[in-house]
């Protein structure tokens, strides 16, 4: 059964920063690209950051680019967002995804809130 | 970017009657490999998104066979016959042809 756990959520001020994870079990995590996809309350989703298997390249929209960071340690199943210079309007729910081509597989996701 | 427009944003269906879901995108989904880039997701009430049609037209895994999708280059429907109560949430479609990767706002369905 394919599992992503999302952990690193909580309540940070805005300009600060903040690090998730996710862990990734039940297939070939190295065989995969991984996405973010995040969605703020009572709101729709919004990609956030794709990666390929191998972690050599990765992919953001605008909102985030040069802010957020994705990454993965395909030793430790493990993919990260590191989220720099965080705003009011990045308070969300944060998905981590497996990627293949599609997004099929989702995780429960983490609660980021930004706020003073 | 390319837009996704969901209508209706909800619909009420009587369990058992069918429901039909439209999504129109801003620029064809067609990739030159020949594949309709679309997608169907359905997030139930605070759940995670799952996916149910991949490819436009395709049934994911575990998915029952009442849902459909169907669709042009450009205008989508996603189809669910015979609605039964634990069909209720908000369906999103969703373009992975090119980024930034982009959603459309969400039908809500609900069960009269």
């Amino acid at each position: 059964e394919v599992q992503l756990v999302e952990t690193g959520g909580g309540l940070v001020q805005p300009g600060r920063s903040l690090k998730l994870s996710c862990v990734a079990s039940g297939f070939t995590f190295n065989n995969y690209w991984m996405s973010w996809t995040r969605q703020a309350p009572g709101k729709g989703l919004e990609w956030v950051a794709s990666i390929t298997n191998s972690g050599g390249s990765t992919y953001y929209p605008d909102s985030v680019k040069g802010r957020f960071t994705i990454s993965r340690d395909n030793a430790q199943n493990t993919l990260y967002l590191q989220m720099n210079s965080l705003r009011s309007e990045d308070t969300a729910t944060y998905y981590c995804t497996r990627a293949g081509g599609v997004m099929d597989a989702w995780g429960q996701g983490a609660s980021v809130t930004v706020s003073s | 970017d390319i837009v996704l427009t969901q209508a209706p944003l909800s619909v009420s269906v009587t369990p058992g009657e069918s429901a039909s879901i439209s999504c129109r995108s801003s620029k064809s989904l067609l990739s030159s490999k020949g594949i309709t880039s679309l997608y169907w997701y359905l997030q139930k009430p605070g759940k995670s998104p799952q996916l149910l049609i991949y490819r436009m037209s395709n049934l994911a895994s575990g998915v029952p066979d009442r849902f459909s999708g169907s669709g042009s280059e450009t205008d989508f429907t996603l189809k669910i016959s015979k609605v039964e109560t634990e069909d209720v949430g908000v369906y999103y479609c969703a373009q992975f042809l090119e980024y930034p990767f982009t959603f459309g706002s969400g039908t809500k369905l609900e069960i009269k």
